[in-house]
């Protein structure tokens, strides 16, 4: 069975400043989806950004970065120049990639930023 | 326009009764999912239907049954709710024909059971 784990229950960082959630995952399998995805307090659940295991360059989106390392099973989210509205919950999720299949998440890290 | 809706929000109910969610999608997706989060805020599937038919079904007490009367709507019914029921339950949906099985999350229903 797939896992997922984060191992920082809580994160903070100054605003305009840089940080870097981690995530790692255990899988036997080759192909697969991973995602990060933020909670804020309003709960809803919005995708930040996502990684195909087969493609060897890591997804960027404006601000959001990732650091996929498949053979270290390793996939850790980069926030820079942070701002308040980044204050969040973070998961770390895994997807297999046929078909429609479920989401392993982690346990998620608790964002904090400091004005 | 709203993806993913869920009712009610907020649903508050004495232990031992029955209480449903209900959950509609307006994406044109194939799939629809449960997932519930607990008061430590993990995340963690308990049902997946593709057209109407149950695909997944992890470890869930059968007091929860999932419906789904077409493929833009996934109800759950929960019957004899116990105190450890509280949770927020979301729903979610995808399509499985494109690449990325990139799910839409629903804002999520809060149960308390007193």
């Amino acid at each position: 069975a797939q896992t997922v784990t984060q191992s920082q229950p809580e994160m903070s960082v100054q605003e305009a400043e840089t940080v870097t959630l981690s995530c790692t995952y255990d899988t036997s399998e080759s192909d697969y989806y991973l995602f990060w995805y933020k909670q804020p307090p309003s709960r809803q659940m919005i995708l930040v950004i996502r990684q195909e295991a087969y493609k060897q360059q890591n997804a960027t989106e404006n601000r959001f970065s990732v650091n996929f390392q498949k053979a270290a099973k390793s996939f850790s989210l980069k926030i820079s120049d942070s701002q308040l509205g980044d204050a969040a919950m973070y998961f770390c999720a895994y997807s297999g990639a046929q078909g429609a299949q479920k989401l392993v998440f982690g346990q998620g890290t608790r964002l904090t930023i400091n004005p | 326009d709203t993806a993913v809706s869920q009712t009610p929000k907020y649903l508050v109910t004495q232990m031992g009764n029955d209480k449903s969610i209900k959950c509609e999608q307006n994406l044109g997706h194939d799939t629809m999912y449960w997932y519930k989060q607990d008061s430590k805020k993990f995340l963690k599937i308990m049902f997946s239907y593709n057209n109407k038919e149950l695909i997944i079904n992890e470890t869930v007490p059968n007091r929860f049954s999932p419906k789904s009367p077409d493929k833009a709507h996934l109800n759950l019914h929960i019957n004899s709710l116990e105190l450890g029921d509280s949770a927020v339950y979301f729903c979610a949906s995808s399509s499985s024909l494109t690449q990325y099985n990139e799910q839409f999350f629903g804002p999520g229903t809060r149960l308390t059971v007193l």
